[in-house]
């Protein structure tokens, strides 16, 4: 398997305020992130996926001012939500990604946020 | 591009009991099918996969099945146990690796094992 850490596990907020998560792959260097967002009892929802050091390429319908995604190394990565409101309320996974991982797809815990 | 639909919604077995979960899938062209548990509250977390050179595969209790000219893969969970209770998400890729291919995901199933 993999280990992969999401910080915070959940986070309250006020509307209008930003929100960042933190996204570590701990015992590999991830090329490749990418972010997921689930709503409660659906599936999961790719966002956006970021390749170390370059733009993120964002999900159709995805905000990329909205929801601004740093893959500023190879194992590091961060989801901002900017200016959150309620209907972005949602459950957010991070999934790191490397080739020399025989191409599974492993899943970081998560982080439920809540806009007030 | 990829549709993969996932049956049952909801599956609920005595403990003992075995537990199947059916995936189909649209493109071709995928060739790496994983399964994932998601407990509440936490992420999803790969419990096995298979690839398109292989029909089966097993591990203790859990058995996935391929079949490519159907286009239809399967989850095998026996002997079922109350902590086997979670949902569980088939997907699918296409690719040799890299991030260009992406995973597509069912709709999950909420499986549930009766003490």
């Amino acid at each position: 398997g993999a280990v992969v850490s999401q910080h915070p596990s959940w986070v309250i907020c006020k509307s209008g305020t930003s929100v960042k998560i933190e996204c570590r792959s701990l015992d590999f260097q991830a090329t490749t992130m990418f972010w997921y967002r689930q709503f409660p009892k659906q599936s999961l929802m790719l966002m956006a996926t970021s390749n170390e050091g370059s733009k993120a390429t964002y999900e159709q319908g995805v905000e990329k001012d909205k929801f601004l995604i740093n893959h500023a190394s190879l194992t590091l990565s961060t989801l901002t939500v900017t200016s959150a409101h309620p209907e972005d309320s949602s459950f957010y996974i991070c999934s790191p990604f490397e080739v020399a991982k025989n191409n599974e797809q492993f899943f970081g815990p998560g982080t439920r946020l809540t806009v007030l | 591009g990829e549709n993969v639909e996932q049956h049952p919604s909801t599956l609920s077995v005595q403990e003992g009991d075995s537990a199947v979960i059916k995936c189909t899938y649209s493109d071709s062209a995928s060739n790496y099918f994983p399964w994932y548990k998601q407990e509440l509250g936490k992420g999803p977390q790969l419990i096995i996969d298979i690839r398109s050179n292989v029909g089966e595969k097993k591990d203790q209790r859990i058995a996935v099945t391929l079949n490519k000219t159907a286009k239809h893969f399967s989850l095998h969970i026996t002997e079922t146990q109350p902590e086997d209770s979670a949902v569980y998400f088939c997907a699918a890729k296409k690719g040799s690796g890299g991030s260009n291919y992406k995973l597509t995901f069912g709709k999950g199933t909420l499986l549930t094992v009766n003490p």
